[in-house]
């Protein structure tokens, strides 16, 4: 079944521990992307990645870091929390038809 | 202006109704405009899109309309039903760059 897998689903963190959320999609998709879905902001992009070894910043990329060493892998890495990174975290694929494959969200919650 | 303007916000409709979702942008270079709707706890997942070279798409009972001289689009769906009651998202995009999305509108079909 194609899919996008994100971990964990849900979690509850303390400002300054360092997390990682993991995304692994196994369509063998050359674009993969993070978003944030915040009430009345819509999904903002935060970081994206062409292919392996190649990633940009989206809009709204502060305190955040990815990395891309396998296709398949796309971990979201938040160094140091803060509240302010409390959101529900998608991340998506893209098919050749320019269509996005979304996960089903990671829901983080920084105290 | 790479900002796409959705609304309403929420939206509350009976069954059998139609339900109309507006956006609007500004950038003439867009050129795909695509529909997302999204269930609770789950990703968005594409539901419907069109081109600017055609001013209507219908796919069951849903209709993307699109009035390229004004630069707006519009969700129709017709004869709603509680199984619609989702968030909708709009969005639009510059040749291959990145989706701009919409801020969302939640529909809630009553029985």
């Amino acid at each position: 079944e194609a899919q996008v897998t994100q971990n964990p689903r849900y979690l509850i963190t303390v400002t300054g521990k360092k997390l990682t959320v993991t995304c692994s999609q196994n369509m063998n998709h050359e674009y993969m992307s993070w978003y944030r879905q915040d009430p009345g902001l819509g999904l903002r992009q935060i970081y994206y990645s062409m292919n392996v070894e190649v990633t940009d910043k989206g809009d709204v990329p502060e305190g955040y870091k990815v990395s891309r060493k396998e296709k398949r892998n796309f971990p979201l890495i938040l160094e140091s929390p803060s509240p302010n990174q409390t959101s529900l975290y998608f991340c998506a694929s893209k098919r050749n038809t320019g269509e996005l494959f979304f996960g089903e969200g990671s829901r983080l919650t920084v105290l | 202006q790479q900002q796409v303007k959705q609304s309403p916000q929420s939206l509350i409709v009976q069954k059998g109704g139609i339900s109309i979702i507006n956006c609007a942008y500004e950038n003439t270079a867009f050129d795909y405009f695509p529909w997302y709707q999204q269930f609770p706890g789950k990703g968005p997942a594409l539901l419907i899109a069109i081109r600017p070279d055609v001013s209507e798409k219908k796919e069951g009972r849903f209709t993307i309309s699109f009035n390229k001289s004004a630069k707006q689009f519009s969700l129709h769906i017709m004869d709603s039903q509680p199984g619609d009651s989702a968030t909708y998202f709009c969005a639009a995009r510059p040749g291959f760059q990145k989706l701009v999305f919409g801020t969302g509108t939640r529909l809630l079909v009553s029985p």
